[in-house]
């Protein structure tokens, strides 16, 4: 079966630290990996996917297979950067749902 | 933000009551999902509708039902039989991006249920 795990709940972080929020997942497959991210009051939405690999707010998240890691960081982190974080693997290709894990809560200490 | 509205944003139930969360999306995406989002539990799927008329049950359907009549509308029914239903309800929707292996899902502001 799919899982993601993400072994931090909270992480605090002084602001210009640098941050890295783990993600390791489970899967005998290909996988698709996304990042998503909930600000306060806002709604859940898509910060990064593996495929892409591509820099967002200055957060970077390189797939590791032989790890399977799929860890988001940033070298600088900024207040505006506390919120909560969820690592996510698509089931299979396509239209189909997504495996959340159980979310990191990070934030940035002034 | 628009694409994708639920309603009502807070709703309280008496125990006993059968609820509808409604979930529209005016995006033309072709899937549909609902999750639950609990503290410490992150999000766990309910069910998901890749089309018109048909859905399957997700990882804790139990004391759920849904419909997928309209490609733009999954409400979802909280049954008296769902054993613990006060949680934050999110729908999402998507589609086949062209060209790419991916599908991105885009999430509405979600609906607080909440059993009295």
């Amino acid at each position: 079966a799919q899982r993601v795990t993400q072994p931090e709940k909270l992480l605090s972080v002084f602001k210009g630290a640098p941050v890295e929020l783990k993600c390791n997942y489970s899967y005998s497959g290909s996988p698709e990996l996304f990042w998503y991210v909930q600000y306060s009051r806002q709604r859940l939405q898509l910060l990064l996917r593996h495929i892409s690999r591509e820099s967002i707010k200055g957060f970077t998240a390189d797939l590791n297979k032989g790890e399977t890691s799929f860890h988001l960081k940033k070298p600088f982190a900024q207040e505006e950067d506390s919120a909560m974080y969820y690592c996510a693997l698509r089931r299979n290709s396509g239209n189909t749902p997504l495996v959340f894990g159980k979310g990191t809560r990070l934030s940035v200490i002034a | 933000d628009g694409g994708i509205t639920q309603s009502p944003k807070y709703l309280f139930r008496k125990e006993g009551q059968n609820v509808t969360l409604s979930c529209e999306q005016n995006l033309n995406h072709d899937a549909m999902y609902w999750y639950r989002q609990d503290p410490g539990q992150g999000l766990r799927l309910i069910y998901y509708s890749q089309i018109v008329n048909d859905f399957q049950k997700g990882d804790i359907a139990e004391g759920y039902s849904v419909s997928r009549e309209k490609k733009e509308s999954f409400p979802l029914t909280v049954t008296s039989a769902q054993k613990n239903p006060t949680a934050f309800y999110l729908c999402a929707s998507s589609t086949q991006a062209p060209a790419l292996s991916y599908n991105e899902q885009f999430f509405g502001p979600g609906t607080r249920l909440t059993v009295l």
